[in-house]
């Protein structure tokens, strides 16, 4: 079994606060880095799939950076706001198969 | 677009009964779906991976005997947990491929507590 980290487990923050949290995964084999933000009773919704070394990709508030030399990801959140609250996912995909392997993510609660 | 549903969200049944899950694709075509479960405080894991029209691809560890998993078309598969006992209890989630390296495309989840 593949292990893929997020820490912290969970995060409270206050309104207006930036925040950010990682994901670690194997430096080998990499193929594709995932990230999905979670409310509860719905569906997992994509933010971002990123693939090379080096990639920033942003949308909104949130952006998220992957070093695959070092095997982690960040995901940062610029002026959190209440709807923001969420869990935050991540998945790593290797070159060796199709499968999604899931940190058990990052628990975001924003207090007005 | 890329909408997944997923019936029912939450099941109570006994132990020894059968129960169903239903995953559907809405707007698009899913040749690949994936079912996973999730236990508290864990990940989400992967149980089997279906395509469809032909026979699912479980995981190590996962009984197919007790999971079976039916993807005739290309916008639903289900997953019947068969005799059921509480062990079974957990979160489990569907998601379909379109271009399955990059994207899966997640439904709500399902809650199954068996007593």
């Amino acid at each position: 079994i593949l292990n893929v980290e997020q820490s912290p487990q969970s995060l409270h923050v206050q309104e207006g606060d930036s925040t950010n949290f990682t994901c670690s995964f194997p430096s080998s084999n990499f193929y594709a880095l995932h990230w999905y933000r979670w409310e509860t009773a719905k569906s997992p919704e994509a933010l971002f799939v990123m693939t090379l070394n080096g990639d920033e990709k942003k949308k909104g508030r949130i952006s998220a950076t992957l070093n695959t030399k070092e095997g982690y990801s960040y995901l940062y959140i610029k002026g959190s706001q209440p709807e923001d609250s969420a869990t935050y996912l991540c998945a790593f995909i290797g070159n060796t198969g199709n499968q999604f392997y899931f940190g058990t993510g990052t628990s975001l609660t924003v207090i007005p | 677009g890329a909408v997944v549903s997923q019936h029912p969200s939450w099941v109570i049944c006994k132990s020894g009964t059968s129960v169903k899950i239903e995953c559907r694709s809405l707007d698009f075509q899913a040749t690949t779906m994936f079912w996973y479960r999730q236990f508290p405080k864990q990940s989400l894991m992967l149980m089997a991976t279906s395509n469809e029209g032909s026979k699912a691809t479980y995981e190590q560890g996962v009984e197919k005997d007790k999971f079976l998993i039916n993807h005739a078309s290309l916008t639903l598969s289900t997953l019947t947990v068969t005799s059921a006992h509480p062990e079974d209890s957990s979160f489990y989630i569907c998601s379909a491929g379109v271009e399955f390296r990059y994207e899966q495309y997640f439904g709500p989840g399902t809650r199954l507590t068996v007593t």
